[in-house]
């Protein structure tokens, strides 16, 4: 059974810093892996996604990177902004159907 | 708006009624997914639709939820008997089939409040 665990919960740093946020997974077996952005009482917005035979993805300030054999995921932002003040949820497709296992997200506050 | 749609995005019912929600994907999307979200976890998968067929289901989706996508297009969730614990934001996606590369976008969400 696949589990995604998202560290750290919680992170508040100053404004301007590079911060990573980690996402790990427990069956290598993936079809793909998406970082997504909620901001409080609304949808999911898509960042970024990986496929299997990828090793990482970037969009902006954004890093995406997948190790599959370790079960790791990593998402960098660079020069954090108050604007990224949210929660990042990693999400992992299997390979053996649709069905997509969420991490409980890291809550990122980015102090002006 | 070209995004995936939800409504209604709030509905507060006492216990033991019924309620429906309805999801517009992305035009052309084929693939329509539902989750259900408590506060401070992440979506939890509850089924999921390629067209208009329903082709996973989530041990989740007790006997009192039933899902349709009649036509291919629209979807709608419906939770019969309400209870305290059916509380939660209810979030639909849609990807597209050989799209690139499968990538879920999601609509705002129906918050539900059971009373």
């Amino acid at each position: 059974k696949q589990e995604v665990t998202q560290i750290p919960a919680a992170l508040s740093v100053p404004e301007g810093e590079n911060l990573v946020l980690n996402c790990s997974f427990t069956d290598s077996a993936i079809y793909n892996l998406q970082w997504f952005r909620q901001d409080p009482g609304k949808g999911l917005t898509s960042l970024l996604l990986i496929q299997s035979s990828q090793r990482e993805q970037t969009s902006g300030r954004l890093n995406a990177s997948l190790d599959k054999s370790s079960g790791r995921s990593t998402l960098y932002i660079a020069a954090s902004q108050p604007g990224d003040s949210a929660t990042y949820l990693c999400a992992v497709r299997g390979t053996g159907g649709f069905k997509t296992i969420f991490g409980a997200g890291t809550r990122l506050f980015v102090k002006a | 708006d070209t995004g995936v749609s939800q409504n209604p995005r709030h509905k507060i019912t006492k216990r033991g009624q019924n309620v429906t929600f309805r999801c517009d994907p992305i035009s052309e999307h084929n693939r329509l997914y539902w989750y259900r979200q408590t506060l401070g976890q992440g979506p939890e998968f509850l089924t999921y639709f390629q067209n208009e067929a329903q082709l996973e289901k989530s041990r989740l989706l007790s006997d009192r939820f039933s899902a349709e996508r009649p036509k291919g297009s629209f979807s709608t969730l419906e939770i019969q008997r309400t209870e305290q614990g059916d509380s939660a934001m209810y979030l639909c996606a849609s990807s597209l089939v050989g799209g690139p590369p499968n990538e879920q976008f999601f609509g705002p969400g129906t918050r539900l409040t059971v009373l």
